[in-house]
């Protein structure tokens, strides 16, 4: 069985940028959550989607914004990239909300600069 | 706010033991989770618990005291390729199961 997946594996930008991060959860989990790894810490929550609708968000600008789509896959958009913004940017999908194990995508790597 | 920590570094011996530890001081707790990531990779699964006690999955056990707020991972008869960050990470109460995670432990398994 796949596992989550994620695209693209590396992106550069510059400042002033926008990106738009993919994930496609593992099938039958209908939550998908994005979190942020800055090299040396462990992952920030960012948002938490579940049957298309926002569950979580965490404590990042209005700039972050995410989506999920009936076939449960997310999308994540960073808009006005800033250096800080640098980062590997991780999908995890669950089959609920409850305490359910997320598993984790191979990430996205992001560089801005 | 949420505070988990772990120690930043550890080094141990290729056959041996390591333990590491984990306290959490957290408003409201639902489960501890721990996740082993290496390098450039995604963080996977290792142990999830819930109640007081040992968790144990073949060299991988983790234990919990909800009371002390304290949580370890213990590694058995070590390998080279367990060289890697250990993730400590906690579910709140009524946060569904939204992860806080610590800074992670980087193990270096020498020979």
């Amino acid at each position: 069985d796949a596992g989550v997946t994620q695209s693209p594996t590396h992106l550069i930008k510059t400042r002033g940028q926008h990106v738009t991060l993919r994930c496609s959860p593992i099938s039958g989990h209908k939550s998908v959550s994005w979190y942020q790894q800055v090299l040396g810490q462990g992952p920030q929550f960012i948002f938490q989607y579940y049957e298309k609708e926002e569950r979580g968000r965490g404590n990042f600008p209005d700039r972050f914004s995410a989506r999920q789509f009936p076939n449960y896959s997310s999308e994540l958009n960073v808009n006005a990239l800033l250096l800080g913004d640098s980062a590997l940017y991780l999908c995890a999908s669950s089959p609920g909300l409850s305490a359910d194990t997320q598993y984790f995508g191979p990430g996205t790597r992001l560089t801005v600069l | 706010g949420q505070n988990i920590d772990q120690p930043t570094e550890m080094t141990a011996t290729e056959g041996a033991i390591v333990q590491i530890n984990c306290t959490y001081q957290t408003s409201g707790f639902n489960g501890l989770f721990w996740y082993q990531q290496h390098a450039g990779e995604a963080p996977t699964f290792l142990s999830y618990n819930v109640l007081d006690g040992l968790e144990e999955k073949g060299r991988f056990s983790s234990f919990l005291s909800r009371s002390k707020g304290y949580s370890y991972l213990l590694l058995k008869e070590l390998q080279m390729k367990d060289s890697a960050s250990y993730l400590c990470a906690v579910i709140l109460t009524g946060g569904g199961n939204k992860l806080t995670f610590g800074t992670g432990t980087q193990l270096k398994v020498e020979l």
